[in-house]
């Protein structure tokens, strides 16, 4: 069965400062990855997902994730942070060959600092 | 554009209550899912969906049924509700592989926040 961890439970950050959220996780399958985001008092949106071609995936807002096959991970990252980012930010994987279950990390809570 | 809608938003209910979470959505997907949010343990799957009349054990099913009579609508009983089922519950969909661009999207309700005393 596929997992996925999140090391980290809360990242306190600068405005304008970077970032990285790191999520890693385990299969014995190839999978697909993705980053939901969940801004306060809302529901989850997709932000970003890996599903083969290039390791480097980019959102519209900025964040970008490196999917590593080797290291098993897939951090998420963003060059300067805006208070507007104050969110939790979720990994999830999936197998490749299999599309029914779509397994979730314990999230990342993103604290903007002014 | 309705997308995912759960009702109620809000419920809260006394121990050994039994209530249903009704999920709806008007995107035509095949597969739905029900998860719980809970503080530090972010979001595990409790039953799932992959079409009409079939449902499926997630992580953690112990204590909810479900039952997904139409395409659109995904229930979650809770038949004698526990404290421990004091959580967000979020219901979301997608589409199969290989249908549409979405396939790989799950789509997200709002939310009911359930509470058990």
């Amino acid at each position: 069965a596929q997992s996925v961890t999140q090391l980290d439970s809360q990242v306190p950050v600068f405005e304008e400062a970077p970032v990285e959220l790191r999520c890693n996780y385990s299969s014995s399958v190839s999978v697909y990855l993705f980053w939901y985001v969940q801004y306060p008092n809302q529901g989850l949106q997709l932000l970003l997902k890996y599903l083969s071609g290039s390791t480097l995936v980019e959102s519209i807002n900025g964040f970008e994730a490196e999917f590593n096959k080797s290291q098993t991970s897939f951090h998420l990252r963003k060059p300067s942070v805006h208070i507007s980012d104050t969110a939790e930010y979720f990994c999830a994987v999936r197998r490749a060959n299999r599309d029914d279950k779509i397994i979730f990390g314990k999230g990342t809570r993103l604290h903007i600092l002014p | 554009n309705a997308g995912v809608t759960q009702t109620p938003k809000f419920r809260v209910l006394k121990t050994g209550q039994s209530m249903t979470l009704l999920c709806a959505q008007d995107m035509n997907h095949e597969y739905m899912y029900w998860y719980r949010q809970d503080p530090g343990m972010g979001l595990r799957l409790i039953h799932y969906s992959v079409g009409e009349g079939t449902t499926a054990k997630g992580e953690v099913p112990d204590g909810y049924n479900v039952s997904r009579l139409k395409k659109q609508n995904f229930l979650l009983g809770l038949e004698s509700a526990a404290p421990s089922q004091t959580s967000v519950y979020f219901c979301a969909s997608k589409s199969r592989a290989g249908v549409g661009s979405g396939a790989n999207v799950l789509t997200f309700g709002a939310g009911s926040r359930l509470t058990v005393l």
